[in-house]
């Protein structure tokens, strides 16, 4: 079975600095690996995802995630918040032989940017 | 619209008063979804359905009834609702084949007193 750790359940920063939230997954077969972000009341959006191909990915917002196989990984970046960047970002995995309808989240970063 | 759309948005309820939340997806998608998100814990799955009257348990099904008998609904029946199922449940749809990821409902935010 997969699993999903975030490292950090809270990240402040303040606006215009990088951020980098952390991913880390645990999986015995190839994994889709995804993130997805949650605004204050709001529901889920999907931000990014690596399914094949490239290992890094990136968003129509300017955040971007690296896919790394050997150190099980993808962390999310992004060179320069902004004040409307705030919101709780989630980590998932699921995998292609079958697996796609499980979907499993990791606990969820909460990001604060600050001015 | 492209969208999963779940009702009601808020309720508060009774414990052991039946209760029904209903999901609707207007895109034709295979899979459909029910996760539960509680502070601390993430989302984590109540029950997924991979097509029409194919069920199966999640994570966390105890106290969870659900059923797909039409390809865009997939309710979820809370029979005895208690005080633990107080949470922010969230509907999800996909395609099968394409691994595009989940598209979330707006949620719903449950209370049993």
């Amino acid at each position: 079975a997969q699993s999903v750790t975030q490292l950090d359940s809270q990240v402040p920063v303040f606006e215009e600095a990088p951020v980098e939230l952390r991913c880390n997954y645990s999986s015995s077969v190839s994994v889709y690996l995804f993130w997805y972000v949650q605004y204050p009341n709001q529901g889920l959006q999907l931000l990014l995802k690596y399914l094949s191909g490239s290992t890094l990915v990136e968003s129509i917002n300017g955040f971007e995630a690296e896919f790394n196989k050997s150190q099980t990984s993808f962390h999310l970046r992004k060179p320069s918040v902004h004040i409307s960047d705030t919101a709780e970002y989630f980590c998932a995995v699921s995998t292609p032989q079958g697996g796609s309808e499980k979907l499993v989240f990791g606990k969820g970063t909460k990001l604060t940017v600050n001015p | 619209e492209a969208q999963v759309t779940q009702n009601p948005r808020y309720l508060i309820t009774v414990t052991g008063k039946k209760l029904t939340v209903t999901c609707s997806q207007n895109m034709n998608h295979e899979y459909m979804s029910w996760y539960r998100q509680d502070p601390g814990l993430g989302l984590r799955q109540i029950y997924y359905s991979m097509n029409v009257e194919v069920t199966d348990k999640g994570d966390v099904p105890e106290g969870y009834k659900v059923s797909r008998k039409e390809k865009r609904n997939f309710p979820l029946i809370l029979e005895s609702p208690s005080p633990n199922q107080t949470s922010l449940y969230f509907c999800a749809s996909s395609f099968a084949q394409t691994p595009y990821g989940y598209t979330f409902g707006s949620g719903t935010r449950l209370t049993v007193v």
